[in-house]
């Protein structure tokens, strides 16, 4: 059972533009939902996260936009960039101590062209 | 400070054989896990280790164990390998369950191979 979607499953944006990936959970337990990049050859790199308390964080270009009545949450980059060609992974986990696994959507393979 | 590290980068293994895995996690750092990284399927959590003891198991055969040693690094082993278990085989650790956010940091990873 996949408990989080994500998509598109790829992504094309022209430099400067604005990417736009988004995911939607089933399970009302998550309470920790973050995003990772991840370059080829190397492992996942957390780029922000949020908690359902609050509908939007930003830190710098990134933005996590968080909808808890329609269980869905999105990632924005804003003024897109060449070196932010990645694949990009939501995910999401309950934090109460005894499952601290991290449930990921499938990925989004982001291409940003000049 | 030093992230969390894998070896081998690279592992290559014939099937039926026996696979291991290490991984040393960011320092002060008690939880590791593993997840399994196979092409087009995304990430999918392995085992979840902390101060010694397995805490968590997903939806993987048995052939597929670790364990956690006193200084916190883990070791994954995948036994009677089969050819779908070719994947990139990524670490994580964070805090202490109960401690924070939790936030898990990942390693570069193992490519394991079966031919």
């Amino acid at each position: 059972q996949q408990q989080v979607k994500q998509s598109p499953q790829s992504l094309i944006v022209q430099k400067g533009g604005i990417s736009i990936i988004n995911c939607a959970y089933e399970n009302t337990a998550f309470d920790y939902f973050p995003w990772y990049q991840q370059f080829p050859g190397k492992g996942p790199a957390l780029l922000i996260a949020i908690r359902p308390d609050v509908s939007e964080k930003k830190e710098g270009r990134f933005t996590i936009s968080f909808n808890k009545s329609a269980k869905q949450f999105s990632l924005h980059i804003m003024d897109s960039q060449p070196g932010d060609s990645a694949t990009y992974f939501c995910a999401a986990k309950r934090s109460w101590a005894g499952n601290e696994k991290l449930t990921f959507g499938t990925g989004t393979r982001l291409t940003i062209i000049p | 400070e030093a992230g969390v590290t894998q070896s081998p980068t690279h592992l290559i293994k014939t099937r039926g054989q026996q696979a291991t895995l290490r991984c040393s996690p960011i320092s002060g750092h008690t939880s590791v896990y593993w997840y399994q990284q196979a092409l087009g399927l995304g990430l999918q959590f392995l085992l979840w280790y902390d101060e010694g003891e397995e805490r968590n198991r997903g939806n993987f055969p048995p052939r597929f164990s670790g364990r956690q040693f006193p200084n916190y690094s883990s070791e994954l082993n995948v036994n009677a390998l089969e050819l779908e278990d070719s994947a990139l085989y990524l670490c994580a650790s964070s805090l202490a369950m109960g401690r924070g956010r939790n936030e898990q940091f990942f390693g570069p990873g193992t490519r394991l191979t079966v031919l």
